[in-house]
């Protein structure tokens, strides 16, 4: 069966310092995979996807970005933290390919970050 | 583009009374529709999906949704509500390329004993 890992579930970082959150997908290959954050507890904002290894699509422009090192890997990164860049950041993944979203998505756990 | 709207920031209902969570869609072609709900500091869990077919789904936990194609609607429902119901429900629609969904705003649902 298919897992989603993502880490560390908590993080508290200061402004100006760097950010690696790190997801992982096992048991299927060519996985499309997903970044969002969501702040204030509400609404899902889509931040990064990516379709194939070094393949990422950009949503939002800001401090953030994405990166694919390998098929089922997808780590969202800073440079210099915002204090505007706390809050829930969810991965998620899907089959690939437009039949395969028929089965939606699967998201991690979530990772909570805190920028003080 | 493809788009739902959740009218509703918090929907309160008592235990063993039934619920409904609203959701209307607007999309270019064929909709496919999708339920989510979170719980607190969790990540997203699918209910049910309308892809095609039946427009009573049934998903898990004894949640089911109506597809209304007349009135753009994808309303969640549950006969009778359970206080471990209260949670985040998302709904969503894939959008037209295929690789992605479009999510609502959400609607806290809060189930009193």
């Amino acid at each position: 069966s298919q897992t989603i890992h993502q880490w560390p579930a908590t993080l508290v970082q200061p402004v100006g310092s760097p950010l690696s959150l790190e997801c992982t997908v096992e048991g299927t290959s060519n996985p499309n995979l997903y970044w969002y954050r969501q702040a204030a507890g509400r609404g899902l904002q889509l931040l990064f996807y990516s379709v194939g290894i070094g393949q990422i699509s950009s949503e939002v422009p800001q401090n953030l970005s994405a990166s694919r090192p390998q098929d089922r890997q997808f780590i969202l990164s800073s440079k210099k933290l915002l204090l505007s860049d706390s809050g829930f950041y969810l991965c998620a993944w899907t089959r690939a390919g437009p039949g395969d979203l028929y089965g939606g998505y699967t998201f991690g756990s979530g990772t909570r970050l805190t920028v003080v | 583009a493809q788009s739902v709207a959740q009218p509703e920031d918090q929907v309160n209902v008592a235990e063993g009374n039934p619920l409904t969570v609203k959701c209307t869609y607007s999309v270019s072609g064929n909709p496919y529709l999708f339920w989510y709900v979170q719980y607190p500091n969790r990540g997203l869990q699918f209910l049910l999906k309308y892809i095609t077919g039946d427009n009573l789904v049934k998903g898990s936990y004894g949640f089911e949704a109506e597809f209304n194609k007349s009135q753009t609607s994808f309303h969640l429902k549950k006969p009778s509500a359970l206080v471990s119901d209260s949670a985040l429900y998302f709904c969503a629609v894939r959008d037209k390329g295929f690789q992605k969904l479009v999510f609502g705003t959400g609607t806290r649902l809060l189930v009193s004993p």
